[in-house]
């Protein structure tokens, strides 16, 4: 009865490559999250989108882009990898964007550029 | 700009110590907090949420917080910690859409 899930778990690849990471939720929420937590633990916003549309757009590189194709899946693109984007990348959901609302979080996937 | 400020990086204790967490942020105007935990090898759960009404909260595990408006603070206490608390934890903070993370803190608890 996984609520939020994310895929692959692991991501080993090289630099330049092109990576897709999954995020699925099946708990009728309406937003969905992506963040970044680095090897430092800090975890950091990148991106939301509330019901498919983008509503928090953090200073990140314009090589992830994040798609929406509908309100359960949240999956997030990133071009040209880089070192410096080795890091846990966590998915989440909420009921709604505002508010007192508690986001759930995904497994993680933790992406390792070689 | 918005910040949340985490006291302690490491904090390691042993079982049946008590543990207070401390939490900092920056935002003036109305802020929803929260306690999430990490469990080595897993994702973050809630432990405990802030939004209105009684500043002292409590969560899951015996977990519980207060809310000090004038000291911008949200300290997270557990009387007697055991060894399954061993975790990292963070405070964040809500305001407009975004939740904004604290660096975190490992706990360690000792058998």
């Amino acid at each position: 009865d996984t609520a939020v899930s994310q895929t692959p778990k692991y991501l080993v690849t090289q630099m330049g490559n092109d990576k897709s990471i999954k995020c699925e939720q099946n708990l009728g929420h309406d937003t969905m999250y992506w963040y970044k937590q680095d090897s430092k633990k800090f975890l950091k916003i990148m991106f939301s989108y509330n019901n498919k549309e983008l509503i928090i757009n953090e200073t990140v590189p314009n090589r992830f882009s994040p798609k929406s194709p509908d309100k359960a899946h949240l999956n997030l693109h990133i071009n040209s990898l880089e070192l410096g984007d080795s890091a846990v990348y966590f998915c989440a959901s909420s009921p709604a964007s505002g508010g007192s609302l508690e986001q759930f979080f995904g497994p993680g996937t933790r992406l390792t550029v070689l | 700009a918005q910040s949340v400020s985490q006291h302690n990086h490491h904090v390691i204790l042993s079982e049946a110590a008590s543990l207070e967490l401390g939490c900092n942020y920056s935002y003036g105007g109305t802020v929803n907090l929260f306690w999430y935990v990490q469990y080595p090898g897993q994702h973050l759960q809630l432990l405990l949420k802030y939004f209105s009404g009684d500043p002292l909260v409590k969560g899951i595990k015996g977990f519980e917080a207060e809310f000090i408006k004038s000291k911008f603070s949200f300290n997270l206490r557990k009387p007697s910690v055991q060894w399954s608390d061993t975790a990292e934890y963070f405070c964040a903070v809500k305001w407009d859409y975004k939740l904004s993370f604290g660096a975190g803190t490992t706990v360690t608890v000792r058998a």
